[in-house]
């Protein structure tokens, strides 16, 4: 059983196309996350949901909208893609936020923008 | 000064060696502490969270000197599948973790 999973694993498209990414987790966890991680291999926090609501929105450009339908759900939908959104991007889950609790990620989605 | 760092190395060490690595925070307020280990193009996946009287497992031993804000960890025996990037990561209460850039440990025979 694959505990946290997003879907596509791989995503090539074009500049100026919108699309989504679906992540789930079946851990039961409260607490989900979206980080990028780029060519350097850094990967930064981008959003954190905490039964549906959003509680850290680092500065991401408003291209990138989250979206939690539920607590074992959060999606990741970008408009207007730019090269510069080349990267992997992990959703996590951990029990709760709020710190002390590891963070389980799923296997990425690789994003190429032609 | 960056708020997590790490050495990028490469580390190269035959198998069997002992191997450390440590990471420095600069948040004084920093409470949790963790290690991730990221094969290539993977995962990160969760290696040991790191106590404040410092922890042991198997061969992994993790350390903790808030008085220098450093995380340590040690890997004894190196093995083969061993070989990965080694992520620290520390968060304060209310805040995601924020991981350092990662050290590359290649071991070889």
């Amino acid at each position: 059983d694959t505990a946290v999973s997003q879907t596509p694993k791989y995503l090539v498209t074009q500049m100026g196309n919108d699309k989504s990414i679906k992540c789930e987790q079946n851990l039961g966890h409260d607490t989900m996350y979206w980080y990028k991680q780029d060519s350097k291999k850094f990967l930064k926090i981008m959003f954190s949901y905490n039964n549906k609501e959003l509680i850290i929105n680092e500065t991401v450009p408003n291209r990138f909208s989250p979206k939690s339908p539920d607590k074992a759900h959060l999606n990741l939908h970008i408009n207007s893609l730019e090269l510069g959104d080349s990267a992997v991007y992990f959703c996590a889950s951990s029990q709760f936020g709020g710190g002390g609790q590891p963070q389980h990620f799923g296997d990425g989605t690789r994003l190429s923008i032609l | 000064r960056k708020e997590v760092e790490q050495d990028p190395g490469p580390f190269n060490v035959p198998e069997g060696a002992t191997v450390a690595f440590n990471c420095t925070y600069s948040n004084s307020a920093s409470q949790s502490f963790f290690w991730y280990r990221q094969d290539c193009r993977k995962e990160p996946k969760l290696l040991m969270s790191v106590y404040s009287s410092g922890n042991e497992d198997g061969r992994f031993t993790a350390q903790l000197n808030r008085a220098s804000q450093y995380i340590s960890l040690l890997i004894r025996d190196s093995k083969l599948s061993d070989s990965a990037t080694y992520l620290c990561a520390v968060n304060q209460a209310g805040t995601a973790l924020i991981f350092g850039k990662g050290t590359t440990l290649s071991v070889s025979s």
